[in-house]
């Protein structure tokens, strides 16, 4: 069994496009998180739930919004998609929020 | 914020030497130290972690070292195999604080057979 999955793998859409990610786990964790890899590589937290409650939100834009309608289910939102966009975001999910962090596959946007 | 720096970014080995990454912190606060690795198209994956109040932890070929007073920490695999090629990020986080994971821009090993 997959412990953290999403959907789609793949996402290729035009700018100014809105789109979803969905991210699922059945660990029975209680926080989820979102980040983003750029090209290079650089992994970026963006967001944190705990207990459906928001308490890491960076600096991002605020055309990217965490839904959490679970504790299972965190989905990432993204409006009026942007070039700067593409890159492959995971979702991840730990225990609590001090334990260790447990990534899905990623999901690769491309924004043309 | 914490700062995490890591070398190299790149790091080529011939099968069975020993590979040594590096990372650097800022935050003194920090106190949990996770090694995470990547294969290709596949999401980061723990390999080990460390707390700040040891200074070492081993795990089969792998070993990781804390220097708290240089805030300095590594990640030694012995014995390479082909298999452990992949990207490898350090971390650094406070967990009596915002838990904020900070990562280090990752290197790419190369293990050649």
């Amino acid at each position: 069994d997959t412990a953290v999955s999403q959907t789609p793998k793949y996402l290729v859409t035009q700018m100014g496009n809105d789109k979803s990610i969905k991210c699922e786990q059945n660990l029975g964790h209680d926080t989820m998180y979102w980040y983003k890899q750029d090209s290079k590589k650089f992994l970026k937290i963006m967001f944190s739930y705990n207990n459906k409650e928001l308490i890491i939100n960076e600096t991002v834009p605020n055309r990217f919004s965490p839904k959490s309608p679970d504790k299972a289910h965190l989905n990432l939102h993204i409006n009026s998609l942007e070039l700067g966009d593409s890159a492959v975001y995971f979702c991840a999910s730990s225990h609590d929020l001090d334990y260790e962090q447990y990534f899905g596959p990623g999901t690769r946007l491309t924004v043309t | 914020g914490e700062n995490v720096e890591q070398h190299p970014s790149t790091l080529s080995v011939q099968e069975g030497d020993s590979a040594v990454i590096k990372c650097t912190y800022s935050d003194s606060a920090s106190n949990y130290f996770p090694w995470y690795k990547q294969e290709l198209g596949k999401g980061p994956q723990l390999i080990i972690d460390i707390r700040s109040n040891v200074g070492e932890k081993k795990d089969q070929r792998i070993a990781v070292t804390l220097n708290k007073t240089a805030k300095h920490f590594s990640l030694h695999i012995t014995e390479t195999q082909p298999e452990d090629s992949a990207v490898y990020f350090c971390a650094a986080s406070n967990r009596g604080g915002s838990y904020i994971p900070t990562f280090g821009r990752g290197t790419s090993l190369i293990v050649h057979p």
